[in-house]
């Protein structure tokens, strides 16, 4: 079993969609929890980062945390095609010297 | 955020030549850095954890001899692949920690092709 899973899609949605992403891990230890987006051939850009269970929002963006389920979520608001990208979720342990665990990887596609 | 660079962006070599790549921290600076292996349409693999003044530390699977790291200060990192071959054919990615939080920031990778 991987320590962090996600669903690879694609997942396709219409313009102006609510898109939900979603992440689940295995190892209780992790405490850091971040989305990462990634477009075709560039290096990760940094989306959102969290520290506890709970929301935390940044504009058409919301991070979700539920330590108990061990399940984070990114909730995307008026997607529009710009977004269409690989979003990556990934986490680290406290003193695991900034060692980031990725998810594979989810590929979004919004149609205008 | 920290801004972190990567040279070359892309490389063609031949098989059998050694290519340097390089992650500079631009206006931070990165005691630790990571390399990132990613092929296509996966997820970013971890392969070595970069140290200032010290040796890198490779993650199970990594051949040390084959992937050379340097971290000659406290901006820069540099990935060696020897006597490279098809198969190391990859994107590489590089990462630093930020000054202030708990994350990593990403280099624009470098597209590496052996022929």
């Amino acid at each position: 079993q991987k320590e962090v899973e996600q669903d690879p899609g694609p997942l396709s949605v219409p313009e102006g969609a609510i898109v939900s992403l979603n992440c689940t891990y295995s190892n209780s230890a992790f405490q850091y929890f971040m989305w990462y987006r990634q477009y075709s051939r560039k290096g990760p850009e940094l989306l959102m980062y969290t520290y506890s269970s709970g929301n935390k929002e940044d504009g058409r963006f919301t991070a979700q945390v539920d330590k108990s389920s061990k399940y984070i979520s990114l909730f995307i608001r008026d997607s529009q095609p710009s977004d269409s990208a690989t979003y990556l979720c990934a986490m680290s342990a406290m003193d695991s010297s900034y060692k980031l665990i990725f998810g594979s990887g989810t590929r979004l596609l919004v149609r205008p | 955020g920290a801004v972190v660079s990567q040279h070359p962006s892309r490389v063609i070599c031949k098989s059998g030549t050694s290519v340097k790549i390089e992650c500079r921290s631009l206006d931070f600076q990165a005691t630790t850095m990571f390399w990132y292996r990613q092929f296509p349409k996966q997820s970013l693999m971890l392969m070595a954890t970069s140290n200032e003044g010290s040796k890198a530390t490779y993650e199970q699977g990594v051949e040390k001899d084959k992937f050379l790291i340097n971290h000659a200060s406290l901006t820069l990192s540099t990935l060696t692949v020897t006597s490279a071959h098809p198969e190391d054919s990859s994107f590489y990615i590089c990462s630093a920690p930020g000054a202030s939080t708990d994350t990593q920031y990403f280099g624009p990778g470098t597209r590496l092709t052996v022929l």
